[in-house]
């Protein structure tokens, strides 16, 4: 079945630092990716999306690439922001055209001042 | 264009009650999805409903049910409720299902 697996968290980072989320993923086919972002007390806000192999992905700053010989959807940001502290989640739907997607665990990013 | 909505936004009951919980799609939206979010379990896949009908199923008891009326809302309803479905149920809409689906702000269940 399909899977995806982030680094578990928290990540705790400075300001302007320079932000990864891990994300690997185990789907047939040609899955499409996504990165979700969850703030306190609030649902699930789509960050970015790729849905073919060597696509970017980018929104606000963040950025991923579907990586498919790696099967991976890093995320990345060169400069955080105390205002992007919130938990991320790597999902995907496959390939077989239903909205079904599969979530990772979340990874909590906590940005200090 | 309003996002997806959903009522109530908190909820408490007790074990052995029952709870149905709304959740409104983007305009023009026709397929709906549900979602269980635990701090165990993190987020899992309940059913999708398209044009009325479930069109796919995730691995819940049969006491976790849902519908979807014509004007594309859609209900879930947990019947004998169980300490264990504390959650955050999310709602997520999307055009036709196979496109990208936006979530609602979810509905936070206590069962005591």
């Amino acid at each position: 079945g399909n899977s995806v697996t982030q680094m578990e968290g928290p990540v705790t980072l400075s300001e302007e630092a320079f932000l990864t989320i891990n994300c690997t993923y185990t789907a047939t086919g040609y899955p499409s990716l996504f990165w979700y972002v969850q703030y306190p007390g609030e649902g699930l806000q789509l960050l970015l999306k790729a849905t073919k192999a060597d696509d970017k992905g980018s929104n606000k700053g963040f950025e991923a690439t579907y990586r498919k010989e790696t099967t991976s959807f890093h995320l990345e940001k060169g400069s955080v922001q105390v205002s992007d502290s919130a938990v991320y989640f790597c999902a995907l739907s496959d390939s077989s055209g239903y909205s079904t997607l599969t979530f990772g665990k979340g990874t909590m990013l906590l940005v200090s001042p | 264009k309003a996002g997806v909505t959903q009522t109530p936004r908190y909820l408490i009951k007790t074990r052995g009650q029952q709870v149905t919980l709304s959740c409104s799609p983007i305009s023009g939206h026709r397929s709906v999805s549900w979602y269980q979010q635990t701090p165990g379990q993190g987020l899992q896949f309940l059913f999708e409903y398209f044009s009325e009908t479930q069109r796919n199923k995730g691995n819940f008891p049969g006491r976790f049910s849902g519908r979807q009326f014509s004007n594309s809302r859609s209900e879930m309803n947990v019947s004998t409720l169980e300490l264990g479905d504390s959650a955050l149920y999310l709602c997520a809409s999307s055009l036709r299902g196979k496109e990208t689906q936006y979530f609602g702000p979810g509905t936070r269940l206590l069962v005591l």
